[in-house]
């Protein structure tokens, strides 16, 4: 059974580093194929995509995002972790992060959120 | 970069209706990286379908997708209670991306 749990501050002020953590449980992250990834929605806004990382330690960012995350992983620890500099409150949102299987790509199993306000 | 839009932005209908949904992108893409989830409030999303027309383990199977190029599909065949949310569609090119979503409401 795979599940994945954000941990992380509830509440940043502005400039501030954001550091987020993905535990997971189910599955390896040195398995060939899978990823995980980190995915945000503000308060009654849509999903936004941040990043990926996989197995093999190829990391994927967000266009627009790119140049403040950074996405490592602790394949021993079952760990992922999110950081997200400069942060801004218009970045306050629940931040997810989910499991991508080997094959068509999909996130298939997701973590239940945490909500981080960026306010001073 | 690829954007998807999704229409209608929100979709009135009553329970035991057709719904159909629609994912368009800026331009062609791979319908074996087309998505689609489900949002329920205070919920994370859930993965309905994959490779567009692939429904995930457990969905039942009212729920279809279909479509290629820039043109795809969500098809709840009979809306039960349950089915009321939000959908998105995904699509992974050289990263991931989510359409902007359609709410499907009780009318």
């Amino acid at each position: 059974q795979i599940t994945l749990k954000e941990s992380g501050p509830t509440l940043v002020k502005p400039t501030q580093t954001l550091t987020l953590t993905c535990t997971f449980s189910g599955f390896s992250l040195s398995t060939s194929g899978v990823g995980v990834g980190w995915i945000r929605q503000p308060p009654g806004k849509a999903l936004e995509w941040l990043a990926l990382i996989y197995w093999d330690d190829d990391k994927r960012y967000s266009p627009s995002l790119k140049t403040r995350l950074t996405i490592t992983k602790d394949t021993s620890k079952n760990q992922v972790v999110l950081t997200m500099t400069n942060m801004d409150p218009v970045d306050t949102a629940t931040y997810y992060c989910a499991h991508e299987p080997y094959g068509p790509h999909r996130f298939d199993y997701w973590g239940q959120g945490t909500l981080v306000t960026v306010s001073s | 970069e690829i954007v998807l839009t999704q229409s209608p932005g929100t979709l009135s209908l009553s329970p035991g209706e057709r719904a159909t949904l629609s994912c368009r992108a800026s331009q062609s893409v791979s319908s074996s990286y087309l998505a689609w989830y489900q949002q329920k409030p205070g919920q994370a999303p859930r993965l309905l379908i994959y490779g567009a027309s692939t429904r995930a383990t457990g969905i039942p199977d009212r729920f279809s997708g279909s479509g290629s190029g820039t043109d795809f599909t969500l098809t709840i065949s009979r809306l039960e209670p349950e089915d009321f949310a939000v959908y998105y569609c995904q699509h992974y090119g050289s990263s991931p991306f989510f359409g902007g979503g359609t709410k499907v409401e009780i009318k």
